[in-house]
């Protein structure tokens, strides 16, 4: 079954520190993978996808996700996290031919002033 | 744009009412999805539409909640007899094919069913 896996459900880090919120996928065939931001009381955005070409595709305010095939991992990082980063953040597979998304639970990211 | 509109924002209603959430999508975005998210059940596809047609509804938990679109403008999710365990935000959201850009999501509607 296609899927994706957020391990974390809270990740806390001190501003200033980098950020990592992972995400792996369980797919067949190539994935299209996203990942997707929820600030309170709000509706889901966007923030990058990989879909082909590099491995490390950057985003909007400042994240970056890196591809690793050989681990179905689709990690989201940032190099300084800032306090006003603390959202839920969503990893999403689309299939290859397909319409929709398929959406990890969410990790909940805090960063301590 | 103002982006994907969803009215009302929050609706409170009563166990075995009729409930219809709305949805303005972005002008030109051809696909158009209703999700549910919960605290147990985190985000869920409920049904997608693709140029006014409905494609997958295979997430729509049961008879009782149905979904139109009329035209590329509008969409419609109701709930006929809305249950308590119903209670959830209901998204809407929109992109142009298959969402290679990303999908805009509107702001939800808050639905309490009590």
């Amino acid at each position: 079954a296609q899927s994706v896996a957020q391990p974390e459900d809270q990740v806390n880090v001190a501003e200033g520190n980098p950020l990592t919120v992972k995400c792996t996928y369980s797919v067949s065939g190539n994935p299209y993978l996203f990942w997707y931001v929820q600030y309170p009381n709000r509706g889901l955005q966007f923030l990058l996808k990989y879909i082909t070409g590099d491995n490390l595709v950057k985003g909007s305010y400042g994240f970056e996700a890196e591809f690793n095939k050989s681990q179905t991992s689709f990690h989201l990082k940032k190099p300084s996290a800032l306090v006003s980063d603390s959202a839920l953040y969503f990893c999403a597979v689309r299939l290859t031919g397909a319409n929709n998304l398929f959406f990890g639970t969410g990790t909940r990211l805090t960063v301590i002033p | 744009d103002a982006g994907v509109i969803q009215s009302p924002r929050h609706e409170v209603t009563e166990m075995g009412q009729e409930v219809t959430l709305r949805c303005k999508p972005i002008s030109g975005h051809n696909s158009l999805f209703w999700y549910r998210q919960t605290m147990m059940r985190g985000l869920e596809l409920l049904i997608y539409f693709n140029n006014n047609v409905p494609i997958d509804d295979s997430g729509m938990p049961e008879d009782r909640f149905s979904a139109k679109m009329p035209n590329a403008s509008f969409s419609t999710l109701k709930i006929q007899p809305s249950e308590p365990r119903d209670s959830a935000v209901y998204f809407c959201a929109s992109t142009w094919g298959r969402g290679d850009y990303g999908y805009t999501f509107g702001s939800g509607t808050r639905l309490t069913v009590v």
